[in-house]
């Protein structure tokens, strides 16, 4: 059963530019997490969705937003990127509502230059 | 609102003495919590997870963790070390329903010397 994927696996921008990561949920799951992983920071909770509607969002500007699309899959979209959002972003998935554990995928690394 | 502390960042043991990695959690409803592995440059891969039940928790690699309710506590122990389980371990903590987001702690690196 293949797990979590994410896409792209490394991603170089310009500062004001605009990055679009993407992730595929384990078959079956409903619920999709995105956490960014910058150094010294963390891992820090950005948004989460559940059967296609915005669930809860972290403590981050609106130029991070997000989607999920009716297969259940999820696109990230980070807007004006600045160099402070070079991170690891990661992106998990679990059943309805957040039951149980959350399965990650191996992430996207975006460097913003 | 719910948070977790992992006091210290670095934890260094020699091969085949005992792992403890300490994870404090605070929660106003009873939490489900998680201890994670991340490799480097990799994503993280679940070692085990509390949520109701018997309170001390088996996973995977021989690591094991005890829910203790009074002191708030979920450490994970390994009574013997292996090379291998040099990374960095994350302890978490959320809930069902419409808080089901993973709060994690800062993380702690475990080094194993030979």
């Amino acid at each position: 059963e293949a797990g979590v994927t994410q896409s792209p696996t490394h991603l170089i921008k310009t500062r004001g530019q605009q990055a679009t990561l993407r992730c595929s949920p384990i078959s079956g799951h409903t619920s999709v997490y995105w956490y960014q992983q910058a150094l010294g920071l963390g891992l820090q909770f950005l948004l989460w969705y559940d059967e296609g509607e915005e669930r809860n969002r972290g403590n981050f500007p609106p130029r991070f937003s997000g989607r999920q699309f009716p297969n259940y899959s999820s696109e990230l979209n980070v807007n004006a990127l600045e160099l402070e959002d070079s991170a690891l972003y990661l992106c998990a998935s679990s059943g309805r509502q957040g039951t149980t554990e959350a399965f990650f995928g191996q992430g996207t690394r975006l460097t913003v230059v | 609102a719910q948070s977790v502390t992992q006091l210290g960042s670095h934890v260094s043991v020699s091969e085949g003495a005992l792992v403890l990695l300490r994870c404090n959690y605070s929660s106003s409803v009873p939490p489900y919590l998680f201890w994670y592995v991340q490799y480097p440059n990799q994503g993280l891969q679940l070692l085990l997870k509390y949520t109701t039940g018997a309170t001390l928790v088996k996973g995977i690699n021989g690591f094991e963790a005890e829910f203790k309710k009074s002191e708030t506590s979920f450490h994970l122990t390994k009574p013997s070390a292996h090379m291998s389980d040099a990374a960095e371990y994350f302890c978490a903590v959320s809930h069902t329903g419409a808080n089901s987001k993973l709060t994690f702690g800062k993380g702690i690196t475990l080094s194993v010397r030979p």
